[in-house]
This record gives C-alpha cells, sequence and structure tokens, in this order.
C-alpha cells in the first residue's frame, strides 16, 4: 500500500486559497488518489478524487502532475468552517488513513 | 446521494456486555463496507472488509471473535463487539462502496458510533 505524507497542520486566513502538498512516491499504476475532510466526531466526507491531471468539483480541485508522486488539493476562499483534518488517500482497494492535515482557518 | 447511516449515534454500556453497531447504505446499494475505530486525536483504522454474503476479511490485531461483522444485504452491515471493556471505548466509523463494484469506486462513509464502555 502507498504511503501518503502530508504536512501534520497548517494555518490560513479567511478568505485565501488553501493549497495542501501529499507526497506518494511509491503510488502504483492502479492507485487512484482520494482526499478526505473529516471534523471532530463525524465519519470522513468525500471531498475529491482522481487519477492524473486535474479534477475539479464544487468545492475543491485536486492537481496531480504527470509522475504522480505528488498532489495538492486546493480549497478556494476558505472560510471558518473549513477548520478539520484532511486526508490524502493513495488506493486501489482498501483505504489505509495516514495522519492528515489538521487545517486552522483564522479569522 | 450516496448517504450512509449508522445506528446507534452514540451507546453507553457496562463492562461485559455485547454492542450491537449498524450501517446502513440508505440510497445504494453496496457489496462492500468497510469498519474503523478512531482514537482521540488520531487516524482511523481499519478493522475490516465486510463483504455482502461471505465472510470478513480482518485487518492483523484485529480479533474476530470479538469484533463480529455481518454483512447480509446489501445495504446493511453490522458489528458486534462482543463481551466489551473499557479499552473498547473508541469512535466506530463504517463506510460503504458506491459505485458498479469496481475497486476504485468512490467509499463514503457514516456519521459514526461513539462507544463508551464502564
Amino acid at each position: 500500500l502507498a504511503k501518503t505524507t502530508q504536512p501534520i497542520s497548517m494555518d490560513s486566513y479567511e478568505g485565501q486559497e488553501v493549497n495542501i502538498t501529499c507526497s506518494h512516491n511509491n503510488i502504483a499504476t492502479n492507485d487512484y488518489i482520494t482526499w478526505y475532510q473529516q471534523f471532530p466526531s463525524q465519519g470522513p466526507r468525500f471531498i475529491i478524487q482522481g487519477y492524473k491531471t486535474k479534477v475539479k468539483n464544487e468545492v475543491a480541485s485536486l492537481f496531480i502532475p504527470a509522475d504522480r508522486k505528488s498532489s495538492t488539493l486546493s480549497l478556494p476562499r476558505v472560510s471558518l468552517s473549513d477548520t478539520a483534518v484532511y486526508y490524502c488517500l493513495v488506493h486501489f482497494d482498501k483505504i489505509i488513513f495516514g495522519k492528515g492535515t489538521r487545517l486552522h482557518i483564522l479569522p | 446521494g450516496a448517504v450512509v447511516s449508522q445506528h446507534p449515534s452514540r451507546v453507553i454500556c457496562k463492562s461485559g456486555t455485547s454492542v450491537k453497531i449498524e450501517c446502513r447504505s440508505l440510497d445504494f446499494q453496496a457489496t462492500t463496507m468497510f469498519w474503523y475505530r478512531q482514537f482521540p486525536k488520531k487516524s482511523l483504522m481499519l478493522m475490516a472488509t465486510s463483504n455482502e454474503g461471505s465472510k470478513a476479511t480482518y485487518e492483523q490485531g484485529v480479533e474476530k471473535d470479538k469484533f463480529l461483522i455481518n454483512h447480509a444485504s446489501l445495504t446493511l452491515s453490522t458489528l458486534t463487539v462482543t463481551s466489551a471493556h473499557p479499552e473498547d471505548s473508541s469512535f466506530y466509523i463504517c463506510s460503504a462502496k458506491a459505485g458498479a463494484g469496481a475497486r476504485t469506486d468512490t467509499q463514503y462513509f457514516g456519521p459514526g458510533t461513539r462507544l463508551t464502555v464502564l
């Protein structure tokens, strides 16, 4: 199973764009990249999933370079309610969670 | 769409009793469901993979006789914590795969169940 490395924590301000980069040097050909958000005492919430290049949805964008050894989750114009833990996951079948990034949005 | 529910949301029980937690996919059929546990300030730890109509596959170190998993239908999986002890107190979260059965289908998570064993 590919191992991911992401910042333990990040701080940003309301209205800013936040980019969280995840390294996954050992990603396999069949692996997908998925990001989840988790608030305290809640289950993880799906944000976005991609295989290569760029993916965008109504809440975030995911940038994946050609070598797929990293990925960047981009959250546009964050608000206080985006304070949460963000998990970068690389998987083909079952999902194994890493430590995640604690994002703290300041007013 | 893709909503997963869990019941109960929180449960308190006495040491030695058994507790059943239900996980339901409300608007899709899930051939595969997963069970995780999470301790405070820690990440989710995968306990087992549950496939409809077959025995669950447990991760290394998870006692299959203590954590009984049943996946009797395409929308319901249950986790029973048998003879619960205080060290079993944790946040239990299930997830279900939505899609046509591909391995990379998106997993959607339930809201979690807080178990406290006295």
